[in-house]
């Protein structure tokens, strides 16, 4: 299984700026995943990041808004920009993985709130 | 509406008890089904899966997939404190990638 580093693990931040989240991986994978989990919704797709290319967004999620660079195999960022109370959220990144790609392996999470 | 959708909880049983965790969907193009469980502050983990309909057992897990309905269960035997956590339900219709979740049912397995 894969072993996934989030930084940071928490964060408060003044709406209007921005944050960039890390997110290593213990091992090479060809796709990383990025999610957002707000209080009481479901874990949300924000987009898909594959290395050496650009990141594929799910729809209501746009690269000004969520900015992702993954200049590595076992590593990407996640930024949050221009930030509002509504951003606050658990912002994951997964990778897929299992003998046969059957799972996605998660990070700890980051909590942001922004004020 | 949601395209999955799941009860919240918090869902409290006994040690011991048998637990049922479901949820329904509408998109009748998923054809894997998985359970991921969360404890607080981690990442969610893969408990199981399945693809298209039927039953999948693993220890004190069962996995079901009713497609007819559109409605998945995980049921778990002998309930230990250790199983408090949130269970997500996820689903796809291609493979493990684009993964649609539930909003996790908050389990509370109490000595």
């Amino acid at each position: 299984s894969a072993v996934i580093s989030q930084k940071p693990s928490r964060d408060i931040c003044q709406r209007g700026t921005s944050l960039t989240i890390q997110c290593q991986v213990d091992s090479q994978v060809t796709m990383m995943f990025w999610y957002r989990q707000q209080p009481g919704q479901s874990l949300t797709l924000i987009a898909t990041a594959n290395q050496g290319s650009e990141a594929t967004y799910e729809s209501g999620f746009v690269i000004d808004k969520f900015p992702i660079s993954r200049p590595n195999l076992t590593f990407s960022t996640l930024t949050v920009s221009n930030m509002s109370p509504e951003d606050s959220s658990i912002y994951l990144c997964s990778v897929e993985g299992g003998q046969s790609q059957e799972t996605q392996y998660f990070g700890p999470g980051t909590r942001l709130l922004v004020l | 509406q949601k395209e999955v959708e799941q009860d919240p909880g918090p869902l409290s049983v006994p040690e011991g008890a048998i637990v049922s965790l479901n949820c329904t969907y509408s998109n009748s193009a998923f054809q894997y089904f998985m359970w991921y469980r969360q404890y607080s502050r981690k990442g969610p983990e893969l408990l199981m899966y399945t693809y298209s309909s039927g039953n999948k057992e693993d220890g004190r897990f069962t996995a079901q997939v009713d497609k007819s309905s559109k409605y998945i269960s995980l049921f778990i035997r002998d309930s230990q404190p250790s199983d408090s956590a949130t269970y997500l339900c996820a689903m796809s219709g291609t493979g493990f990638q684009k993964l649609v979740f539930g909003t996790g049912t908050r389990l509370l397995v109490s000595p």
